[in-house]
């Protein structure tokens, strides 16, 4: 298995800040790397692809960087919606793994 | 517009089982990769399987030693999910989740799960 670490595990932040999470895998995945937001009481929310790729529909201040084995994701001014947890997930084995979680909260 | 809608959820005994069930609508089901993805209460995401749109590649987590089983019935635009021999620890939301291939700037193809259900709550207790 693909073991996926992420830090901070959380972190509390103001709006408009830039926040930037990290995402470690165990071994090199190039850029086979998925970040996720989640809201309490709801499903997860495909957030970026392919380690720095937007889906369409997802804000700009959104993006995301790295291959090998360590990413980030940048929130560039952080808005009352993103607070959330995100989790960073592989693709680059058919077994696929997520991170713990880094939970982002109001400061 | 995607929808998956997930039932079959609900209270069970440890030892018993469950068959959990996933609606597909809004997209041509039989050409996608579907999965399932569980979140025990106030944990993390953990991948669970995945079958391919004609079945003939199925995956699983090592964790579930054999007790899970997934399925799909094209016609019917349904994925499932039995479970066996349930324990404590298997008290999750689980979701289903259809598998995209989003093509890079390089060309490169990354399996992404880029539509979820709502989820249906499986409680395994006594």
């Amino acid at each position: 298995d693909i073991q996926m670490t992420q830090s901070p595990s959380s972190l509390s932040a103001s709006v408009g800040d830039r926040v930037t999470l990290t995402c470690r895998a165990s071994q090199s995945i190039s850029t086979y790397l998925n970040w996720y937001q989640q809201k309490p009481g709801k499903a997860p929310k495909l957030l970026i692809y392919a380690a720095s790729s937007l889906p369409s529909g997802v804000p700009s201040r959104f993006s995301g960087s790295g291959s090998g084995t360590d990413f980030t994701l940048t929130i560039s001014s952080l808005q009352p919606e993103d607070f959330a947890t995100y989790y960073c997930q592989q693709s680059y084995i058919t077994q696929l793994t997520f991170g713990p979680g880094t939970k982002v909260d109001i400061k | 517009e995607v929808q998956l809608v997930e039932s079959g959820g609900g209270l069970v005994k440890p030892g018993g089982s469950l068959r959990l069930s996933c609606a597909a609508s809004g997209f041509t089901f039989s050409t996608y990769t579907m999965n399932w993805v569980r979140q025990a209460p106030g944990k993390g995401l953990e991948w669970v399987s995945s079958i391919s749109s004609r079945s003939n590649y199925i995956f699983y987590a090592d964790s579930l030693k054999g007790r899970f089983t997934i399925s799909r019935d094209n016609a019917k635009n349904s994925l499932y999910l039995q479970m066996n021999s349930l324990r404590a620890e298997d008290t999750a939301i689980y979701y289903c989740a259809r598998m995209d291939d989003y093509s890079d700037s390089s060309g490169q193809f990354v399996p992404s799960l880029a539509y979820w259900g709502q989820g249906t709550l499986v409680t395994v207790s006594a």
